[in-house]
């Protein structure tokens, strides 16, 4: 079946350390996006690619890299300058074009230790 | 910018019954969708219903329905004969479309409803 994978399901953090979330899309579609989900409030959009080797940062980029070498993964690096990582985050996809809403994969929560 | 705005954070509804989660939203953009996304306890996003700006007539999706009313900004989901199995965050998105036709599509989400069905 298609869908959006997203890789770890839970993921723990160490001061001063990178950490990298997969995300993987076997729909074929062209745009994919990084959602910040933290309690009480809505999804806030870190970064989106519309193609690949192309991103744009969203509303809350600081703190974030990603990468988009290949139209299916979409992975995303919360780096130390993160001070505030802990949240649940969201990756999702759709078609560059058209009326397709995107779809969502099912989150990996980042906790600090 | 755009902004989505959920004024409800929590409310409740009898099985069976009928319930109405509001939204507003604030944008100078005349064409334009309109979402609402399901969140469950598993946390998987799941689409419920979505509307476009230049259709007059509300979307329906089975027990799912909208009140679109574009030039108050409002676009309000009715969930009818609700199931113990509809409860769930419920979130507002808004998304403006590109000009080209082409691009992505940026969401602006509110901060959700949190709905419980009580048996």
């Amino acid at each position: 079946d298609g869908g959006i994978t997203q890789s770890p399901k839970y993921l723990f953090r160490k001061e001063g350390q990178n950490v990298t979330l997969s995300c993987e899309q076997n729909l074929n579609h062209d745009a994919m996006y990084w959602y910040r989900q933290d309690p009480g409030q809505g999804l806030r959009l870190i970064y989106y690619s519309q193609i690949v080797n192309d991103f744009q940062k969203g509303d809350i980029a600081e703190g974030y890299s990603v990468s988009r070498e290949k139209k299916e993964s979409f992975p995303l690096t919360v780096t130390s300058a993160q001070k505030n990582p802990t949240a649940f985050y969201l990756c999702a996809s759709s078609f560059a074009a058209g009326l397709e809403p995107q779809h969502f994969g099912d989150g990996t929560r980042l906790s600090i230790l | 910018a755009q902004t989505v705005t959920q004024s409800q954070p929590e409310m409740s509804v009898q099985e069976a019954e009928t319930v109405t989660l509001s939204c507003t939203y604030d944008t100078s953009e005349n064409n334009y969708y309109l979402f609402w996304y399901k969140q469950p306890p598993s946390r998987q996003m799941i689409l419920v219903i979505r509307q476009e700006a230049y259709k007059q007539q509300n979307a329906t999706e089975n027990r799912f329905s909208v009140n679109f009313q574009k030039a108050a900004k409002s676009f309000s989901l009715k969930i009818s004969d609700s199931q113990l199995g509809d409860t769930a965050m419920y979130f507002c998105a808004f998304m403006k479309l590109a000009v080209s036709g082409a691009g992505s599509y940026q969401l602006t989400f509110g901060k959700g409803t949190k709905l419980s069905v009580i048996p």
